[in-house]
Parts: C-alpha cells; sequence; structure tokens
C-alpha cells in the first residue's frame, strides 16, 4: 500500500464548479500536511498547509481528519487557472528530520 | 531574486556517462533536498543535506552522489550505475530540516538518457 494515496483523476469540470480531492495516508506518526500545486512541467509550489482545526485561504479549504487518516482539498468558484495537478504531501518526523512523503496527484482540468 | 536555480532545463545524456546536476540557492537555507519524478507517479527522495559537509541517502539513492562544500550549493552525480534515469529531477531547499519549515523548489531538471 502507498504511503499516501490520491485518486489521480483526471477532474474535468467547468468553470465556477466545486470540486474537491480526497488522500489518505498510510502511517499514523504523520505530523503535518500539506497541499502543493504543480501545474505542467513545472516544480510544485506549497498551497497550503494543512491544520488539525481545518483552514481556509480564499477559495480553498484544506480538512484533515487524524482518526481516518485523511486529507482534502476543497476548491470553490473553480477558475481555468486552477488546471493544474495537486499534490498531497505528508511530513513523517524521524529523529529531527522532518521527511516529506508526496501522493501522485490528482489532476483537475477547468473547462470554459 | 531570491530563489533556488537549477541548470541546466534539459540535459541528455548516453547510457554509461555519469552527468553532474547543478542546484544552488541563496536563501540562506541550511537544508537541501534532491528528488526525482516519474510519470503518474509522486516525488521520490534521492538524498538530503541538512547542513553543509553533511548529507544522508534517501529512498532510492542507488546510482547517485551528492555533495554539500558549500551552504548554496548541492549538485547531484547521476552516475552509469543508476538503471534508469531518465526523469525530472527536482532541488528543494527549507531553512532547517525539521520542524515544519516549508521546502521550496527549483524549477527542475528534465534528464533524458539516450
Amino acid at each position: 500500500r502507498k504511503e499516501v494515496e490520491q485518486d489521480p483523476g483526471p477532474f474535468n469540470v467547468p468553470e465556477g464548479a466545486t470540486v474537491a480531492f480526497n488522500c489518505t495516508y498510510s502511517n499514523s506518526a504523520s505530523q503535518s500536511f500539506f497541499w502543493y500545486r504543480q501545474d505542467c512541467r513545472k516544480e510544485p509550489k506549497l498551497l497550503m498547509s494543512v491544520y488539525s482545526s481545518g483552514n481556509e485561504d480564499g477559495r480553498f479549504t484544506a480538512q484533515l481528519n487524524r482518526a481516518s487518516q485523511y486529507i482534502s482539498l476543497l476548491i470553490r468558484d473553480s477558475k481555468l487557472s486552477d488546471s493544474a495537478t495537486y499534490l498531497c504531501v505528508v511530513r513523517m518526523y524521524s529523529s529531527n528530520t522532518g521527511k516529506l512523503i508526496f501522493g501522485q496527484g490528482t489532476t483537475l482540468q477547468v473547462k470554459p | 531574486d531570491g530563489g533556488i536555480t537549477q541548470s541546466p532545463k534539459y540535459l541528455f545524456r548516453k547510457e554509461g556517462q555519469n552527468v553532474t546536476l547543478s542546484c544552488e540557492q541563496n536563501l540562506n537555507h541550511d537544508a537541501m533536498y534532491w528528488y526525482r519524478q516519474d510519470p503518474g507517479q509522486g516525488l521520490r527522495l534521492i538524498y538530503y543535506s541538512q547542513i553543509v559537509n553533511d548529507f544522508q541517502k534517501g529512498d532510492i539513492a542507488e546510482g547517485y552522489s551528492v555533495s554539500r562544500e558549500k551552504k548554496e550549493s548541492f549538485p547531484l552525480t547521476v552516475t552509469s550505475a543508476q538503471k534508469n534515469p531518465t526523469a525530472f529531477y527536482l532541488c528543494a531547499s527549507s531553512r532547517t530540516g525539521g520542524g515544519t519549515d516549508t521546502q521550496y523548489f527549483g524549477p527542475g531538471t528534465r534528464l533524458t538518457v539516450l
């Protein structure tokens, strides 16, 4: 079983739609959680961290359920510019090293 | 501008050749990382360095080597022992190697073995 699993999609949605991505992780020792965005043939960029209480940044809402080992990202009012691959990332601590584990990504295509 | 630079952007190599990928950062970050990304897969950690003159193997270090002689530089050598080197290579850095510090990525190098 992969340490971090995502539905690869692609998710094809019209502009203005609300779309949700899910991610599960296998190691309960995981400590920090993030969503990164990766445009085609570019480097990943941090979209947002995910906090236990849930957090929102404009049209983006991230939620964490530690009991179910589940993370989600909700995008409201989708824009064409939201088209990208969204990477679920989990940080685990060992000694004093914070190792990142990446999911394979979920691809979103927003259409006019 | 502060950031991470990688060169070259595209690299072609013949089988049996070693090749070195450059990564430089001017963010004054202590920690640096090398990942590879294959189509449809998540990033996998090759090597990381938490401080100058020290580095550790990641999950897929076989066939790769690194050095960290300067804080700002963390070059990766892909040796002929790496069986499947064609991939997108990403360098990252963070203020420290632990805690909750964000990792920032360079633009990547696409390596193709001919």
